[in-house]
Order: structure tokens, then sequence, then C-alpha cells
């Protein structure tokens, strides 16, 4: 089994719509991270975690909010959803430490028409 | 936000060719720089995290060095395959243990 899943993979919704993103990790990490990834932009910073009760903003936040419901459980939710939000969303975790790599999970490709 | 640029943009290589691509940031507030290889249709997977001036790491064909006086790291391919083919991504640690990445280089390798 993957060690960071993410549902869904795939979404389409509508303008103004509410959406979560849930992204789960078997890793036992305490960091847990969201970005988004569009074409020629790589990837941006949304939100990020290093604990349950620790909740940070990233470089693009407005738009986005996030629950950290357990350790292994991050979701990301787009509370009226727009189409400049179309973009693959990968979750990511790290362990402790500056230098820790992040594994990544599936990416789930969102489009709001 | 820590700005890192990734050149060239994008790369095409026959197979066999030996490659190499950039990534600088600013060399203030420095603390790591991670290279990640990303194959189309899957997730980002790390190939090597750097945190001191003149460190070199190597991964089969694949090496990387880092120079945080000036601000550059290289990533090198020797004698590319098309299995390397692959978008790699360079990103930054800053003091809040947040990646910072840059664009990305497509590296395509054709038979």
């Amino acid at each position: 089994d993957a060690d960071v899943t993410q549902t869904p993979r795939n979404r389409i919704t509508k303008t103004g719509k509410r959406i979560m993103l849930e992204c789960s990790q078997t890793k036992g990490h305490d960091r847990m991270y969201w970005y988004r990834q569009d074409p020629g932009l790589g990837l941006r910073l949304i939100y990020y975690s290093f604990d349950v009760k620790d909740i940070n903003k990233g470089e693009i936040s407005d738009g986005y909010s996030v629950s950290r419901q357990a350790q292994a459980k991050f979701s990301l939710s787009l509370e009226s959803a727009i189409p400049n939000q179309t973009a693959l969303y990968f979750c990511a975790t790290s362990g402790q430490g500056a230098i820790g790599e992040q594994y990544f999970g599936p990416g789930t490709r969102l489009t709001v028409t | 936000i820590l700005n890192v640029e990734q050149s060239p943009q994008s790369l095409h290589v026959q197979e066999g060719d030996s490659t190499n691509f950039t990534c600088s940031f600013p060399s203030s507030n420095f603390y790591a720089l991670h290279w990640y290889r990303w194959e189309t249709a899957k997730s980002p997977e790390a190939l090597f995290v750097m945190t001191l001036n003149g460190d070199e790491k190597k991964k089969g064909r694949i090496s990387a060095t880092l120079n945080t006086k000036e601000g550059y790291s290289y990533l090198y391919i020797k004698g590319s395959q098309p299995e390397d083919s692959a978008t790699y991504l360079c990103a930054l640690t800053n003091s809040g243990y947040a990646l910072n990445f840059g664009k990305g280089t497509s590296l395509l390798v054709t038979p």
C-alpha cells in the first residue's frame, strides 16, 4: 500500500461549490503539506502543518482552508471553488528536521468549471 | 519565500548523451537544497538532499553538487537513458522548514 494516499484522484466541480481533498499517510510523520501545481509554475505551497496543533499558511493560502484531524490526516478545503483553482494538488509528508525529504501522494486533479 | 531558479526550462537529448542543469538560489538564509525527480503521471520522488558547501551526492548515473557561497547547484546525468525522461525539481528549505520549489527542468531523452 502507498505511504501517502489522496482522495479523490480526480474531481470535476462547479464554480461556487465547496470541496474537500483528503490526505492520509502511514509513515508516522508529524509534518504534512499541501501543494498545487500549475503548468509552468512549479509546485507552490498552500498550507503546512508540523503537528496536529500547528497549521501554517504557505505562499498561496487565499481561498483555501485546512484541517489536521490527526497525525495521519490532513485535509484541504476549497470554500467556494473558482475556475483558477483548477490544478493538480499534491499532499506530502516529512519527518523531523529541516533536511528531511518529502514524500508525495499521487496527486488530485481538480477541475472547476 | 525564496526565489529558486532552474535552467534550462526544458532539454532534449539523445540516448547516451550526458547532460546537466542548474538550480540557482539566494546564497543567504540557506538551510538545505533538495533535488526531486518527477515522472509524468507519478509523484515527485526525492533524489538528493544537500546542506554543506561543496557537497556532492551520487545515485547511479545521476550526481549533484552544491555551492552555497555562490548560490547554485548542478545536477548531472551521465549517459542519459529514455527512462531518465522526467521533470527535475530543485527546492530550498528555509528556516521555516517548508520547501520552496523551482519551476523544474523537463528532460526528454530519445533513443
